[in-house]
């Protein structure tokens, strides 16, 4: 099945610094990526997602990169502020056709002011 | 739309025990999914269900078994609870592959 590593397990940043989040895959066939966000006592929810088939993909302050030859994908949060401080979760899918995801350990994100 | 509810909101229960959680969705979605998380492991999948009528083991099945009642409901059942199973439980569902996945408010279960 798919293995997903996600670094680093903290992250502390200064309010309007940039964030970075690293997740790297093993499948090669995955083509699904999606980032979740958990605010803390909250239920996980979306906040961006990429396919296999663009490199890139932006959201206001947010954005992720894929390289799929170097079988990694990264979450990029600019202009960091207070409610960013959360924990985030990377996932690929775990094979099959019924959607199953195998999701990375966390980040959790402090944004001190 | 409620979206994913799941019932109990907290249990605590003795080694041993038995009960049942309970997860609906109201947004017709095919796929259901039960997670655990535990802290510094991430979502851990217990069981999915792809569409009615089915279901599957995930990474951790061990513990625990499913009933996935109508396109609805999708139930998560220990028989007999121990300690490990200590956890938040969040249920989840989508509408088909490489969709978001819509998740519950989680029950917190501790086991003593």
């Amino acid at each position: 099945g798919e293995n997903v590593e996600q670094h680093p397990s903290t992250l502390s940043v200064q309010e309007g610094d940039s964030a970075v989040i690293k997740c790297t895959y093993s499948d090669s066939a995955s083509n699904y990526f999606p980032w979740y966000k958990q605010e803390l006592g909250k239920r996980p929810q979306l906040i961006i997602d990429i396919r296999s088939n663009v490199g890139e993909k932006k959201d206001q302050r947010i954005a992720v990169t894929l390289n799929k030859t170097a079988k990694h994908f990264s979450l990029h949060i600019t202009e960091t502020q207070p409610e960013d401080s959360a924990v985030y979760f990377c996932a690929a899918p775990d094979g099959g056709d019924w959607g199953k995801l195998q999701f990375g350990a966390g980040t959790q994100v402090v944004v001190t002011p | 739309n409620a979206g994913v509810t799941q019932t109990p909101k907290f249990q605590v229960l003795k080694t041993g025990q038995s009960m049942t959680l309970q997860c609906a969705q109201d947004m017709n979605h095919n796929s259901m999914y039960w997670y655990r998380q535990d802290p510094g492991m991430g979502l851990r999948l217990i069981y999915y269900s792809a569409s009615e009528g089915t279901t599957d083991k995930g990474e951790v099945p061990n513990g625990y078994n499913v009933s996935r009642l109508n396109k609805r409901e999708f139930s998560l059942r220990l028989e007999s609870a121990a300690p490990s199973q200590t956890s938040v439980y969040f249920c989840a569902s989508t509408t088909n592959r490489y969709n978001e996945q819509f998740f519950g408010p989680g029950t917190r279960l501790t086991v003593l």
